[in-house]
């Protein structure tokens, strides 16, 4: 079964500073690769995916993440996050040919003034 | 387009007591998806569905029942609610297993 492991529950970063939250992954079969993000009391909102072709992909808000097929990796990066980036990044990945997404458990990006 | 609603937004229950979760979606999705967030644990799947009249369980189906009567619909059952279904459910519906999920707003549900 895959699985996904995301290495920080929590991550305190000054406003403007880079960030990155990561996230690896069991199989390195054919996969789907997603950010999500979650502000507080909503549903989640896709910030990002990756299904083929470039390995480095952009998504909203400024995010990317770059797949990284050897480590089996799928990492989101922003050069300089700001208060309103305050909120909970869930990675899933899906099998090719999956109904089902796996998550993982979520990391809280708390960005400090 | 709203999108994917749930109803109800907040549920107090008691032990034992029955109800059921409304998860309605516009976008003519084929696929639909109950999950329960607690805190710690991310999303664990209970059930989903890939078509009108169908269901399948996921990671978590014990303790809830589903039905999906129409492609737009799907219903999440507790028979007899315990305290461990204390939750934040969410609904999400997706066109293609190979596309993005889009969740609804949930539903807090707290079993007394």
């Amino acid at each position: 079964a895959q699985s996904v492991t995301q290495l920080d529950s929590q991550v305190p970063v000054f406003e403007e500073a880079p960030v990155e939250l990561r996230c690896n992954y069991s199989s390195s079969v054919s996969v789907y690769l997603f950010w999500y993000v979650q502000y507080p009391n909503q549903g989640l909102q896709l910030l990002l995916k990756y299904l083929s072709g470039s390995t480095l992909v952009k998504g909203i808000n400024g995010f990317e993440a770059e797949f990284n097929k050897s480590q089996t990796s799928f990492h989101l990066r922003k050069p300089s996050v700001h208060i309103s980036d305050t909120a909970e990044y869930f990675c899933a990945v899906k099998k090719g040919g999956s109904y089902i997404p796996t998550f993982g458990r979520g990391t809280s990006l708390i960005v400090h003034p | 387009n709203a999108g994917v609603t749930q109803t109800p937004k907040f549920r107090v229950l008691k032990t034992g007591q029955s109800m059921t979760l409304l998860c309605a979606q516009d976008m003519n999705h084929e696929y639909m998806y109950w999950y329960r967030q607690d805190p710690g644990m991310g999303l664990r799947l209970i059930h989903y569905s890939v078509g009108e009249g169908t269901t399948a369980k996921g990671e978590v189906p014990d303790g809830y029942n589903v039905s999906r009567l129409k492609k737009q619909n799907f219903l999440l059952g507790l028979e007899s609610a315990a305290p461990s279904q204390t939750s934040v459910y969410f609904c999400a519906s997706t066109p293609d297993i190979q596309e993005t999920q889009y969740f609804g707003p949930g539903t807090r549900l707290l079993v007394l």
